[in-house]
C-alpha cells in the first residue's frame, strides 16, 4: 500500500462543466503523476509533478491542468469537460530505491462526461 | 522514444495451463521493467519488476526475466488459476531522470482463465 487516495472515485458530469480530481499521498514522495486509461490505448501520461509548484506536461495534456500546492496533494482539473475526456484516471507516485524507481498507483477515478 | 509491445488478447486458457504473455520493448540505455495487473474495477497493482539485464522478477507464481539481448520481458506462470483472470500490463521506466519520464505502457493483455 503506497498510501495513495483518489477522490472522487466515480463522477458523472455534463459537457462544459469544470471537474477537479484529487490525489492525496501520505508518504512524502517527490514525483506524482496523472494517467488516463482508455480501451486500445493502455495508460497514457497526462501531467506529472516533481515538487511543490513544479509540474510538466505528459503525452496527452491538452484540455487538462494540474496544481500541486502541497507535497501530499496533486490536483487534476478539466476546465471544460468534453465527452472525449470520459475515462478512468489514475494517480501514481514514484518511490525511489536502491534498485531504481518504482511507480505505484491509486485506485482510480471513473469519470463520465455526458 | 521508448515503447512497449505486448499481445493484446484476449488470451483464454484452461485452469492449470501454462501461461506466457510476450512483452518486448524499445528504449535507450538500461530501463527498469515491470508487470502490473489490473483486476476488474480496480487499479493497477505492481506484480513484479526487474532493474537490470538477467534479473528475474517473481511474485505469486509469476516470473519474468529481463533479456537485454532480445529486449524482452515475457511473463510466465506454470499453472494458472481462475483468480488470475485480469488485464496484465508490461511497462518500462528509464533509470535516468529521477522519475520525470514516468512509465511507458504496453496496451495490456486481457487474460481469461476458464475452470
Amino acid at each position: 500500500d503506497a498510501g495513495i487516495t483518489q477522490s472522487p472515485r466515480h463522477k458523472v458530469t455534463e459537457t462544459g462543466t469544470p471537474v477537479t480530481l484529487r490525489c492525496h499521498q501520505t508518504e512524502n514522495h517527490r514525483y506524482m503523476y496523472w494517467y488516463r486509461q482508455d480501451p486500445g490505448h493502455g495508460l497514457r501520461l497526462i501531467h506529472y509533478s516533481y515538487g511543490v509548484k513544479d509540474t510538466d506536461k505528459g503525452e496527452v495534456s491538452d484540455g487538462y491542468s494540474v496544481s500541486r500546492s502541497k507535497t501530499e496533494d496533486f490536483l487534476l482539473t478539466l476546465e471544460s469537460a468534453t465527452s472525449s475526456q470520459t475515462s478512468v484516471y489514475f494517480c501514481a507516485i514514484s518511490e525511489t530505491g536502491a534498485r531504481g524507481n518504482t511507480i505505484y498507483f491509486g485506485e482510480g477515478s471513473w469519470l463520465t462526461v455526458v | 522514444g521508448n515503447s512497449v509491445t505486448q499481445m493484446e488478447g484476449p488470451v483464454t486458457l484452461s485452469e492449470e495451463a501454462f501461461l506466457t504473455i510476450n512483452c518486448t520493448y524499445t528504449a535507450t540505455g538500461y530501463p527498469s521493467l515491470f508487470w502490473y495487473v489490473q483486476y476488474p474495477g480496480e487499479g493497477l497493482q505492481l506484480l513484479l519488476k526487474a532493474t537490470k539485464a538477467d534479473d528475474k522478477g517473481s511474485n505469486k507464481g509469476f516470473e519474468a526475466t529481463y533479456r537485454k539481448e532480445t529486449t524482452s520481458f515475457h511473463l510466465e506462470k506454470g499453472s494458472v488459476q481462475v483468480s488470475d483472470s485480469a488485464v496484465y500490463f508490461c511497462a518500462l521506466t528509464p533509470n535516468s531522470g529521477g522519475g520525470a519520464d514516468g512509465l511507458t505502457f504496453g496496451k495490456g493483455t486481457h487474460l481469461i482463465i476458464q475452470p
